[in-house]
């Protein structure tokens, strides 16, 4: 089945800096990939998702990529503010239902 | 709109027990999703309705893990005979169908088995 990991699992950048979350995933017919925001102790909330047959989509500050040969895909977060500080999921899916998630990445943003 | 809601928000079992956890989704959507979310993790996906109708349960992990959605709308997770290794955060999320559309999640049950 489908595996899905993540790096880094803790990130820490400076206030203004740019954030930069990766994953891999094994199986190469999935084809849809969300991105989550977790808060501590809140629900994840969607920030931005990607299919597979568009390369890159950006929202204001952030952004995904997706690279099909490599299976793998990126999230791109550029003059992070404090409130970006949570817990960052990937995730993929090939059936449009089952989410396969990442372990998340810990993000702090340094003032 | 209201969102997706959960109740309770906080239960604790003693070991052997049994639990129910509810699940209202967000009116007029057809897919509903339970995860198991433990400390540190991302959620683990167990089982998908698509209406009244199971879709999909391969992610329960064993047969004292149970779920209904009798009328397509609210659902419940039944656990029997509960154990310590059940404590997790039960989170449900709705979409309008499939098709990779946003799933809304609500806020989680936390389920604590003692």
């Amino acid at each position: 089945g489908e595996n899905v990991e993540q790096h880094p699992s803790t990130l820490s950048v400076q206030e203004g800096d740019s954030a930069v979350i990766k994953c891999t995933y094994s199986d190469s017919a999935s084809n849809y990939f969300p991105w989550y925001k977790q808060e501590l102790g809140k629900r994840p909330q969607l920030i931005i998702d990607i299919r597979s047959n568009v390369g890159e989509k950006k929202d204001q500050r952030i952004a995904v990529t997706l690279n099909k040969t490599a299976k793998h895909f990126s999230l791109h977060i550029t003059e992070t503010q404090p409130e970006d500080s949570a817990v960052y999921f990937c995730a993929a899916s090939k059936s449009n239902y089952q989410l396969i998630w990442g372990a998340g990445t810990k993000l702090i943003i340094k003032p | 709109g209201a969102g997706v809601s959960q109740t309770p928000s906080n239960k604790v079992t003693e070991k052997g027990k049994y639990v129910e956890l509810r699940c209202d989704p967000i009116s007029g959507h057809t897919a509903l999703y339970w995860y198991r979310q433990s400390l540190g993790q991302g959620p683990e996906f167990l089982i998908y309705f698509q209406g009244t109708g199971a879709a999909d349960d391969s992610g329960l992990p064993n047969d004292r893990f149970f779920a209904v959605r009798p009328e397509g709308s609210v659902s419940t997770l039944k656990i029997q005979r509960t154990e310590r290794g059940d404590s997790a955060v039960y989170l449900c999320a709705s979409s309008s169908g499939t098709g990779g559309n946003e799933q809304y999640f609500g806020p989680g049950t936390r389920l604590t088995v003692t």
